[in-house]
């Protein structure tokens, strides 16, 4: 696996169920992020976990749990999800200090809330 | 705080025809910008960056744009689309470190 990549791509859960995004990035980064994109909405950065430790967290409800338990791989974990959290979750890596700071980005998980 | 904003939402074109994809930004220091590129289904790609030095900067697909320091503005060209570059275009900035500040998008239709 080369990159960024994002498991499952596609996931459909109930409001009641438990669920968890994984992501592991294959470049050597030290920083992973997490952002959602919905619908005609700007892209939402979620999460920013540097060297392991969470350092952003844009007031994001409680029901979005994030784990970041080494440098290569980044969770999300789901509970009690609304409708309005349907979107595109997207996970993202970069290099801190010594960069040019982008980001790379996996291809997404399309998470849909019935 | 930096902000980014891409004029138009949506710019429709004709294959073969130039295109410019336009986007502001403002911030009170030195930026770094950047153009990404998100096809239907899929994450997002890099298609350039402007870091410092020249102000034209030239990416994947025949992609380019200009740095305009004066007019804050980092706007997209490429001379000749094809059908493929339908896409959505992101336009992000940052002033160092980990945040990244997108735009809206926009969203490129190439019409044959």
């Amino acid at each position: 696996e080369t990159g960024v990549t994002q498991t499952p791509r596609h996931l459909v859960m109930g409001m009641t169920n438990k669920k968890s995004l994984k992501c592991e990035q294959h470049l050597g980064h030290n920083a992973m992020y997490w952002y959602k994109q919905s619908a005609k909405k700007p892209l939402e950065l979620m999460f920013v976990y540097s060297l392991e430790e969470r350092v952003e967290n844009n007031s994001v409800p409680s029901r979005f749990s994030p784990e970041c338990p080494n440098s290569s791989h980044l969770f999300l974990h789901l509970h009690t999800l609304q409708p309005e959290d349907s979107a595109l979750y997207l996970c993202a890596s970069s290099q801190v200090v010594g960069s040019s700071y982008e980001q790379y980005f996996g291809p997404g998980t399309r998470l849909t809330v019935t | 705080a930096q902000s980014v904003t891409q004029l138009d939402s949506q710019v429709p074109v004709f294959e073969e025809a130039p295109v410019e994809l336009r986007c502001n930004y403002s911030s009170s220091v030195s930026v770094y910008l950047f153009w990404y590129v998100q096809y239907p289904n899929q994450g997002l790609q890099l298609l350039l960056k402007y870091l410092s030095g020249s102000t034209l900067v030239k990416g994947i697909n025949g992609f380019e744009a200009e740095f305009n320091k004066s007019q804050t503005s980092f706007h997209l060209r490429k001379p000749s689309v094809h059908i493929s570059d339908t896409a959505e275009y992101f336009c992000a900035v940052s002033e160092g470190g980990n945040k990244l500040v997108f735009g809206a998008g926009t969203i490129l239709r190439v019409k044959s």
